[in-house]
């Protein structure tokens, strides 16, 4: 238990459906983050909030829009999604984003995506 | 651009120490070292960190050699649990992290 859930653990999708992931962290952290893992790849940094403010789009296509509605609580929301985007999405939260150095990250457990 | 190497795998007896190296040559002044590790299909885990001296927790310890271009995790005693991905990473200052290949740790009983 890392302080950080994510809901749902597991979501197949249709190309044409909307879906929403959800993220929490209980750790009073500042930061959040979300990770795209493909199989058998390297994690990959999607986004990052600090204060609720994003500081980071990693070149992200727009199908994937990402909300923060507060410091605890961070959404990815999902839209005509293409069968390469069935992935492991993983939440993270960290102290703070833009303290400099030291800044260890809080994993969730991911929520495994298909998409058909 | 990678900032570390790390093997591809090691292989670890049961109830030894495992010792997994990384190399990151290019390590600037500020840049801290991480290790996290990821058990087959979970969120990666936060082990150690540090900046120049070696650090020791509950999990493992954390030697950085004197010109920081090196460091090597211990996991002291072994055990199957220890099976995972284990990530080597150098960040700094508001630099994102990057996330290499890793090193595939097998315990074997």
């Amino acid at each position: 238990e890392t302080g950080v859930t994510q809901t749902p653990r597991h979501l197949v999708m249709g190309m044409t459906n909307k879906k929403s992931l959800k993220c929490e962290q209980h750790l009073g952290h500042n930061a959040m983050y979300w990770y795209k893992q493909s199989a058998k790849k390297p994690l990959e940094l999607m986004f990052v909030y600090n204060f609720k403010e994003q500081t980071e789009n990693n070149s992200v296509p727009s199908r994937f829009s990402p909300e923060c509605p507060n410091s605890s609580h961070l959404f990815l929301h999902l839209h005509t999604l293409q069968p390469e985007d069935s992935a492991l999405y993983l939440c993270a939260s960290s102290p703070s984003g833009l303290r400099g150095g030291r800044d260890e990250q809080f994993f969730g457990p991911g929520t495994r995506l298909t998409v058909l | 651009d990678a900032k570390t190497t790390q093997p591809t795998s090691m292989d670890c007896a049961e109830g030894r120490a495992a010792n997994l190296p990384c190399n990151h040559s290019t390590i600037s002044g500020n840049e801290y070292v991480y290790w996290y590790r990821q058990i087959h299909s979970q969120g990666p885990q936060y082990i150690i960190h540090g900046l120049k001296n070696n650090e020791t927790n509950e999990m493992a310890s954390l030697i950085i050699t004197e010109d920081r271009k090196s460091s090597t995790l211990i996991l002291p005693h072994a055990t199957l649990r220890d099976t995972a991905v284990y990530y080597c990473i150098v960040k700094g200052g508001y630099q994102k992290v990057t996330f290499g290949t890793g090193t595939k740790l097998q315990v074997i009983p």
